[in-house]
């Protein structure tokens, strides 16, 4: 079992849906959750970060951790074509990243 | 900004070739990491370091090595390239001790080996 599940899509949604991205983990020892976007041809740019349990909120993106169920997601709000891109979970384990296989999301106009 | 290069964009070799990917990072980062990501497998750590002539293995180290001779600059080796060794090779770095341990990646490099 990986330390790290993320469904790779693609997820086709429609310009001003509410997208949901989720991944989940086995490792109870994570302490910060972080969500990387990947635009095509591009290397992955931190997009988010949480500590501990919680919800963190910055414009149209909401990333939930809930600790107890080891399960994180990231929310897009009112999303844009511009949003179209890969979506990396990603997990702090000892002296690296522990990412997910990433979602790839499609944005139509 | 911090910013880290990698030496090209696409790069073409045949298989037997030795291959050298380069890194740069500008931002005085200890620690450096090699990932290769392909479909369906995302980002899979090949090897980092974390200081100057230091090298961890990750989870995928065979048939790959490392070099890391000064801090800005970490080199990928492929010793003897072969076609399962075609994929995109993505280059981090990060602060030692930070919090959550944001990296930041290069553009990445597509090597296809024929």
């Amino acid at each position: 079992q990986k330390e790290v599940e993320q469904d790779p899509g693609p997820l086709s949604v429609p310009e001003g849906a509410i997208v949901s991205l989720n991944c989940t983990y086995s490792n109870s020892a994570f302490q910060y959750f972080m969500w990387y976007r990947q635009y095509s041809r591009k290397g992955p740019e931190l997009l988010m970060y949480t500590y501990s349990s919680g919800n963190k909120e910055d414009g149209r993106f909401t990333a939930q951790v809930d600790k107890s169920s080891k399960y994180i997601s990231l929310f897009i709000r009112d999303s844009q074509p511009s949003d179209s891109a890969t979506y990396l979970c990603a997990m702090n384990g000892f002296q690296k990243l522990v990412f997910g296989t990433g979602t790839r999301l499609l944005v139509s106009p | 900004d911090v910013k880290v290069t990698q030496s090209s964009r696409y790069l073409v070799k045949r298989t037997g070739e030795k291959v050298f990917l380069e890194c740069v990072q500008d931002m005085d980062h200890e620690n450096m990491f090699w990932y290769r990501q392909d479909p369906g497998l995302g980002l899979r750590l090949i090897y980092f370091s974390y200081d100057v002539k230091m090298k961890e293995k990750g989870d995928i180290p065979e048939g790959y090595s490392v070099s890391r001779e000064k801090k800005e600059r970490f080199s990928l080796i492929l010793e003897s390239a072969s076609t399962n060794q075609t994929s995109m090779y993505l280059c981090a770095s990060n602060l030692a001790g930070g919090q959550y341990n944001e990296q930041f990646f290069g553009p990445g490099t597509r090597l296809t080996v024929l």
